[in-house]
């Protein structure tokens, strides 16, 4: 059964530092997501994309976070300078008619 | 009014037992509510989900009760068996657009243990 890859599974950096997390989404899907989960607390959106653009955005995704697709298969979320409270759980997610399938997520620890 | 209220935090459940866990909206534009099971280190799984036109979804043990009226929907798990020990998230999304409108609003979610 075809799945959403992510990776790294885990990522330590320095804040300051930028970060670009890696995801390769379902072939045929053609929405794809970025949300966060901060330990203990709930799943938030941050970002969805379409047709090569942002279609939507919430209060978190701010000027830090950007979001490609390089080529034909990835999908990045880029984080140019950490702050240590963006450390959480990080997951891509694309979607055919309702569904969104979610990746494994990486884990981001800012130092 | 875009939040999306769960409870309980926590939930322990014998074998055999029905496990059950409420949910609650306030934004009338929500047309889709899917619930998501999470185990540890993995990212959330579809469960099952349901649209407000109907009042409830079976698949399987897992039911999916909707009151459109209250604006409250739960998951009942019937028969919970310790692999159903996970995570558990409400989720509630907008009427979608070709551009916009899907996003997924999630709830606290619910830590389920199912003792065996």
């Amino acid at each position: 059964e075809p799945e959403v890859t992510q990776t790294p599974s885990h990522q330590v950096t320095q804040m300051g530092q930028e970060v670009i997390l890696r995801c390769v989404p379902i072939s045929n899907h053609l929405y794809f997501y970025w949300y966060r989960q901060i330990l203990g607390q709930k799943v938030e959106f941050l970002v969805s994309f379409y047709n090569n653009e942002i279609s939507e955005k919430s209060e978190i995704f701010d000027d830090q976070f950007s979001v490609e697709r390089p080529d034909g298969s990835n999908f990045t979320l880029k984080i140019r300078s950490t702050k240590l409270e963006d450390s959480a759980m990080y997951f891509c997610a694309s979607r055919v008619e309702e569904t969104q399938y979610f990746g494994p997520g990486t884990r981001l620890l800012v130092l | 009014q875009q939040q999306v209220k769960q409870s309980p935090q926590s939930l322990i459940v014998q074998k055999g037992g029905i496990s059950i866990i409420n949910c609650a909206y306030e934004n009338t534009a929500f047309d889709y509510f899917p619930w998501y099971q999470q185990f540890p280190g993995k990212g959330p799984a579809l469960l099952i989900a349901i649209r407000p036109d109907v009042s409830e979804k079976k698949e399987g043990r897992f039911t999916i009760s909707f009151n459109k009226s209250a604006k409250q929907f739960s998951l009942h798990i019937m028969d919970s068996q310790p692999g159903d020990s996970a995570t558990y998230f409400c989720a509630a999304r907008g009427a979608v657009g070709e551009t916009s409108g899907s996003r997924l609003t999630f709830g606290e979610g619910t830590q389920l243990t199912v003792n065996p």
